[in-house]
C-alpha cells in the first residue's frame, strides 16, 4: 500500500524567512496530494491542494510543487507570520482523496 | 451551520469496556470518515463511508465498527477498548465527488487505561 514520509519533523524559522517541508510517496498511482493544518488542539484543515497534472499551485504566500518522476511534493510558505506556527501534514490518494495515506506531521514554529 | 460535530470531547475507558464516538453533519455531504491521530503518526484512516448505506475499511480498520446511521451522521464502535486505542479520533465529511475537500470535526480525545 501507499507510503507517506515527511522531511523535517520539526522546522524553526525566523519571521520573514520562507519554510519548506518535502513529502515522498511510494505509489505511482496516487493522484491527488492535499497539504494540512493543524494548530494546537484544533482540526486538521485543508490549505492547499495538487493534482497529478499539476506540476505546481500557488495560493498568495503558499505554494506546492510535485514532481511525479521521483515521487515526491513539497510545500512552500513564504513570508512566514507567527500564525504560520501549527502542525503540517502531507497527504496522498490514489482515488482523488476517498482513502487517504497521511505524513506524520511536521512541526512549524516561525520566531518573532 | 455547526459543520461536523462530534461527541463526547473527552472520554477515559477501562480494558474492555465498550464505546460509542458519535459524529454528525449539517452540509449535506454524501462522504464521512473516521481518523486516528497519535503522537508522531499522522493521520490514520480507520473506516469511511462514501454514501448513506455503504461502509469501507480503511487503514486501520481492526477493533472498530461503524454505522452511517442515515446521511447526516456516522458512528464509530469500539466494542472492547484496549490501551492501543488511546488516541485522538476525528471525524470528517466531503461531497462525494469532492472527497479531497474534507472537512474535519472538533475531535475526541480518548484514553484507555
Amino acid at each position: 500500500g501507499e507510503n507517506v514520509e515527511q522531511h523535517p519533523s520539526t522546522l524553526s524559522v525566523q519571521e520573514g524567512d520562507s519554510a519548506v517541508i518535502k513529502c515522498t510517496y511510494s505509489d505511482s498511482a496516487s493522484n491527488y496530494f492535499p497539504w494540512y493544518k493543524q494548530e494546537l488542539g484544533k482540526r486538521p484543515q485543508l490549505i492547499i491542494d495538487i493534482r497529478s497534472n499539476v506540476g505546481e499551485k500557488k495560493d498568495q504566500r503558499i505554494a506546492v510543487t510535485l514532481n511525479k518522476t521521483a515521487k515526491h511534493f513539497s510545500l512552500h510558505i513564504t513570508e512566514t507570520q507567527p500564525e504560520d506556527s501549527a502542525v503540517y501534514f502531507c497527504a496522498a490518494s490514489i482515488d482523488y482523496g476517498q482513502n487517504f495515506v497521511f505524513g506524520p506531521g511536521t512541526r512549524l514554529s516561525v520566531l518573532p | 451551520n455547526a459543520g461536523v460535530t462530534q461527541t463526547p470531547k473527552f472520554q477515559v475507558l477501562k480494558t474492555g469496556q465498550s464505546m460509542t464516538l458519535q459524529c454528525a453533519q449539517d452540509m449535506n455531504h454524501n462522504s464521512m470518515y473516521w481518523y486516528r491521530q497519535d503522537p508522531g503518526m499522522g493521520l490514520r484512516l480507520i473506516y469511511y463511508s462514501a454514501s448513506e448505506g455503504t461502509t469501507d475499511k480503511g487503514e486501520v480498520p481492526n477493533g472498530y465498527n461503524v454505522s452511517r446511521l442515515n446521511k447526516r451522521e456516522f458512528s464509530l464502535r469500539l466494542e472492547s477498548a484496549a490501551p492501543s486505542q488511546t488516541s485522538v479520533y476525528f471525524c470528517a465529511s466531503s461531497w462525494r465527488d469532492r472527497a479531497y475537500e474534507q472537512y474535519f470535526g472538533p475531535g475526541t480525545r480518548l484514553t484507555v487505561t
